[in-house]
């Protein structure tokens, strides 16, 4: 089963505008990450955030964390149409077992 | 420095046959990861190691095995393929546990007729 549910499932907007992404999970974490994954390609890692952090930025990434709300969201400022891929959130689980979303589809037009 | 490579990229499978896919690190990672990836979902965790010798399941083991041969390579073996293994399978590797990020493999797409 999905621990993490990203919403929306697919996201346009234009170049320049900002990009927002939800991570809703279900129980208890040590820490939630952000993965992209561009088409045809494995996912790549953007931010990790611990449960005792409410904030995180890297470069025009910005991920908060509510662990009252078990929800996240990554904030992708003045997108560009590079940014164009799948975001995934993943949250840690017992015996090392990393549970992904099904993700956001994000697509920026130029 | 390759990261983390997968081989095949490809392959076509007849129901009942097997295949091994292989993935190998050059990070000197200790942890070893095999996902599946079905269209509209998220990855699901197959099989991990947390070390050379060592293997462990994940969320959907079933219908596969695992070796870890080299701290540096992570097999994944498919016994006897059925249609519901098409998928792309990705591998990764990370420093340690959860904590830490996880490097992802170009993945392998399989197709089981």
């Amino acid at each position: 089963s999905q621990q993490g549910e990203e919403d929306p499932q697919a996201l346009s907007i234009q170049e320049g505008e900002n990009a927002t992404m939800n991570c809703s999970y279900k129980t208890s974490i040590n820490n939630l990450q952000w993965y992209r994954q561009n088409s045809g390609r494995g996912l790549v890692h953007l931010i990790l955030i611990r449960s005792n952090e409410r904030e995180k930025h890297s470069g025009r990434l910005r991920v908060t964390l509510d662990t009252s709300k078990k929800s996240s969201s990554l904030l992708i400022t003045a997108s560009r149409a590079a940014d164009t891929a799948s975001y995934f959130c993943a949250t840690d689980r017992r015996n090392n077992d990393m549970r992904f979303g099904a993700g956001t589809r994000l697509t920026v037009k130029p | 420095n390759a990261g983390v490579t997968q081989t095949p990229k490809f392959r076509v499978l007849k129901t009942g046959q097997s295949m091994t896919l292989l993935c190998a690190q050059d990070m000197n990672h200790e942890y070893m990861y095999w996902y599946r990836q079905d269209p509209g979902m998220g990855l699901r965790l197959i099989h991990y190691s947390v070390g050379e010798g060592t293997t462990a399941k994940g969320e959907v083991p079933d219908g596969y095995n695992v070796s870890r041969l080299k701290n540096q390579n992570f097999l994944l073996g498919l016994e006897s393929a059925a249609p519901s293994q098409t998928s792309v399978y990705f591998c990764a590797s990370s420093y340690g546990g959860l904590v830490y990020e996880q490097y992802f493999g170009p993945g392998t797409r399989l197709t089981v007729t």
